[in-house]
């Protein structure tokens, strides 16, 4: 099935443990996000990747690293999470840097 | 700086229309997107529009004027399957999406 998928669907954490949200897309497109989305707030970008072997930074990367081996998986890793880091985490695509965004189902993450 | 200013909710009648207005204000601009989220999904895109004037598909519509720093969608024939937020979305000179809180709409019978 075409499209982008996420996991874990949702996770509980505790504070201090290393967590890696996994991000995969078999639509070929270029370019991958991470968001963050809290209540009452906008989407925040946290980091993004225009092509494969590229990466940068968003407007709250602090905390969170990833990486773009290949075109399909952007993985995004939180080294030590902490409370404020619980949130609803969305991947997203898009063939080029200008096109429409496609959004996985999200991972909802909280640390204790 | 960057700033998305759209109402926090409204409430429409299912059979009516309605317009959500959305004002911006960014670092260059490469046209803007709305989107679709119902409630504990991921967004949907519903539009783009980087020219001034009126994009239509279907039931929804949406404008842009860029020298006002204006956009608006507009919903006809409303559905209780319309019951959701809706994101609007500039985008920046670094090619970057500027994301509002949403207007979440509620329909009533």
């Amino acid at each position: 099935i075409a499209g982008i998928t996420q996991a874990p669907t949702s996770q509980i954490l505790a504070a201090g443990r290393r967590m890696t949200l996994r991000c995969t897309q078999d639509m070929r497109h270029n370019a991958m996000y991470w968001y963050r989305q809290d209540l009452g707030l906008g989407l925040r970008l946290i980091h993004y990747s225009n092509t494969a072997g590229t990466t940068g930074k968003g407007e709250v990367p602090d905390g969170y690293s990833v990486s773009r081996a290949n075109t399909d998986d952007f993985p995004l890793t939180l080294a030590s999470a902490v409370p404020s880091q619980t949130s609803v985490y969305f991947c997203a695509s898009s063939d080029s840097g200008q096109s429409e965004q496609f959004f996985g189902p999200g991972t909802r993450l909280t640390v204790l | 700086g960057q700033n998305i200013d759209q109402p926090t909710e409204m409430t429409a009648t299912e059979g009516a229309i309605v317009q959500i207005n959305c004002t911006y204000q960014t670092s260059g601009f490469n046209g803007l997107f709305w989107y679709q989220q119902h409630a504990g999904e991921a967004p949907t895109f519903l539009s783009y529009n980087v020219l001034d004037g009126l994009e239509e598909k279907g039931r929804f519509s949406s404008f842009l004027s860029r020298s006002k720093g204006y956009s608006y969608l507009l919903l006809k024939e409303l559905q209780m399957k319309d019951s959701a937020s809706y994101l609007c979305a500039p985008m920046d000179s670094n090619y970057q999406l500027i994301w509002g809180a949403g207007t979440k709409l509620i329909i009533k019978p």
